[in-house]
């Protein structure tokens, strides 16, 4: 079974300051593992994937993530958060069960304040 | 602009009407996915459809009907609607279905914003 927790419904941080977004992750096999984003009135695009090769992984806008296996995470981490960062993110993980199905976190909803 | 295209953006309808949302792709992906977002929700997945061939229905209700004409597009029927089904709704793609494909990112149109009255 595979299972994805997002551990803060909400983030909120100031322009030009770090963003950490957190995920938690539980799968019985070597999952694949996903950001995406998604502003309002908008669908979800991919910021990064990770599957299986290098564990730091880089994605678009500057955002990156690092996948540790010891500690079942996936957390999603940007140096300097701009104004057009502020969108609704969305862990998500796949493996090779559950007929390949994704399973969506609730979600963290990003503010940035100027 | 995404490369999987819905339309319409906005529909209104009421619980007798029917109507359909159409969602296109022209990426060459061979699994196409209907997904159901409330507001402040994640997506739910509705329905894959793999190869044109219908692989995945969530139990969703019989008022919604998927159809897949060809490879490129996707369609959902819309009958006797209720006001809990008002919704965001959402297609996406891949280039293949299953779960040996599980490391595919999905490509996700703008969505169907849908309000029954």
């Amino acid at each position: 079974a595979q299972s994805v927790t997002q551990l803060d419904s909400h983030v909120s941080v100031s322009e030009g300051t770090p963003v950490l977004l957190r995920c938690n992750y539980s799968s019985s096999y070597s999952p694949s593992l996903f950001w995406y984003v998604q502003h309002p009135n908008k669908g979800l695009q991919l910021l990064l994937k990770y599957t299986s090769a290098a564990t730091l992984v880089k994605g678009i806008n500057g955002f990156e993530a690092e996948f540790k296996k010891s500690e079942t995470s996936f957390h999603l981490t940007k140096p300097s958060a701009h104004m057009s960062d502020a969108a609704e993110y969305f862990c998500v993980v796949t493996d090779n069960t559950n007929a390949g199905k994704s399973t969506f976190g609730d979600g963290t909803t990003l503010t940035v304040k100027p | 602009d995404t490369e999987v295209t819905q339309t319409p953006k906005h529909l209104v309808m009421g619980m007798t009407n029917k109507k359909s949302l159409k969602c296109e792709q022209h990426m060459g992906h061979r699994a196409m996915y209907w997904y159901k977002q409330k507001a402040k929700k994640p997506p739910e997945l509705m329905f894959v459809y793999s190869y044109e061939k219908l692989s995945i229905n969530e139990s969703v209700p019989s008022r919604f009907s998927p159809e897949c004409p060809n490879s490129s597009l996707l369609n959902l029927h819309l009958h006797a609607l209720q006001p809990e089904d008002s919704a965001l709704y959402l297609c996406a793609s891949t280039p293949k279905a299953g779960q040996i494909y599980s490391n595919q990112p999905q490509h996700f149109g703008d969505g169907t914003r849908l309000s029954i009255l």
